[in-house]
Order: C-alpha cells, then sequence, then structure tokens
C-alpha cells in the first residue's frame, strides 16, 4: 500500500533553516513530489514540486536522494509567519497525501 | 487574480438535510476536487471531475454525490448529513488532465458542521 509519512509536529526559531522530512514508500517511477503550505482558515497553497535531485525557488528548495524514497523541503531562514501546515503530496494518476506537519516558529 | 470560490465559509446544518457545497473556479481548469479535512487526517478525497459531467470515486465517496454540469462549477451533495460529516470541505481545481502533475489551488474551504 502506498503511503506518504510525515511527522506529525515541528517547532523552530526565526531565522533557523527548518528541514521537513517525508517518507514515501514504493514510490512509482511516474510520481512526482509536491509539497503544500496551509495556514488556518486557508486552503493549502503550492510551494515547490521535484522528481529527483535538488530543486529551488524563491521561497524553498526540495531535496530528493537517488533513491526517491525521502524527500525533504527545506525553508531557510524561517520567520514566525512560516507556522503553518506543510502537506507532501506524491502524485501521478493518483495523488497520496501525507497527513501534514504542523511546524511551530517561535521567536 | 485566479481563483477557487467556495460558496460559504461557514455552514450548520441539521441531521437528515440535504446539504450542497457550491465551488467556482474561473481558470478554465479541467479538473476540480472535493476534499475533507478533519484533524490528523489530512486530506481526504472525496470525488474529483476530470470534465463536465465527468466524475469519480476518490477514497471516502461514501454519503456524498457530486454534480459537474458546467466547466467553472463543481458541487457537491450530502444527500441526508450526518454528524459525522461535520469537517472542513476543500474544493481544488488543476489545469489539464493529461498532466497528472499539475499543482493544485484551493479554496479557502467551507467548515461544515452537522448538529
Amino acid at each position: 500500500l502506498a503511503k506518504t509519512t510525515q511527522p506529525i509536529s515541528m517547532d523552530s526559531y526565526e531565522g533557523q533553516e527548518v528541514n521537513i522530512t517525508c517518507s514515501h514508500n514504493n514510490i512509482a517511477t511516474n510520481d512526482y513530489i509536491t509539497w503544500y503550505q496551509q495556514f488556518p482558515s486557508q486552503g493549502p497553497r503550492f510551494i515547490i514540486q521535484g522528481y529527483k535531485t535538488k530543486v529551488t525557488n524563491e521561497v524553498a528548495s526540495l531535496f530528493i536522494p537517488a533513491d526517491r524514497k525521502s524527500s525533504t523541503l527545506s525553508l531557510p531562514r524561517v520567520s514566525l509567519s512560516d507556522t503553518a501546515v506543510y502537506y507532501c503530496l506524491r502524485s501521478n494518476y493518483q495523488l497520496i497525501w501525507g497527513a501534514g506537519t504542523k511546524l511551530i516558529i517561535k521567536p | 487574480d485566479v481563483k477557487v470560490t467556495q460558496s460559504s465559509r461557514y455552514l450548520v446544518k441539521r441531521t437528515g438535510e440535504k446539504v450542497f457545497l457550491e465551488c467556482v473556479q474561473d481558470m478554465d481548469h479541467e479538473n476540480m476536487f472535493w476534499y475533507r479535512q478533519d484533524p490528523g487526517l489530512g486530506l481526504r478525497l472525496i470525488y474529483f471531475s476530470y470534465d463536465v459531467k465527468m466524475k469519480e470515486k476518490g477514497d471516502i465517496p461514501e454519503g456524498y454525490s457530486v454534480s459537474r454540469e458546467k466547466k467553472e462549477r463543481f458541487s457537491l451533495i450530502l444527500e441526508s448529513a450526518s454528524t459525522n460529516q461535520t469537517s472542513m470541505y476543500l474544493c481544488a481545481s488543476s489545469l489539464l488532465t493529461s498532466n497528472p502533475n499539475e499543482k493544485l489551488l484551493f479554496g479557502s474551504g467551507t467548515q461544515l458542521s452537522v448538529l
């Protein structure tokens, strides 16, 4: 059974780099990995997507090792406004969501 | 701004009522989705649609139905609401059926309480 597993919660401090790891067993050849961010009272919003190696945009980086059994979302120099729930999604023609990681950033 | 609009932010209904949740997107997206979100369970897919009048069951379709008469509108219907359907309901859309990795654009959600 394909699953996507991520930590339930994490906390960190302003200015730190935060890494959230997602495990995806039995990942299929055509699966992509996507991360979404959700603030209270809002729907999730797209952060970053990748297939393998490293992808970087203005918000985050995504690292996917060669075996693709996991992925790591990296948020550089977090601020209080990065407090949110982060979802990992593996997608092909089936969308398999992780249960979400509640990230709390402290001053 | 392109967006997905859910008609109600909060909704309170009684057990046994028929409930309609409406979702409209203005981006000419082919795919539309209905999810429910519960604490600790993340997002669970109820139904999705890849074209007008087309629908596919998701992971938890029991107790729900959907309607897509126009491309921009996707409705979720609770035929006879029950208390275990109290939840946050999220609508999403994506551009192309042919690309399963299209990013999803979500609405702000409808918090439904069934009393």
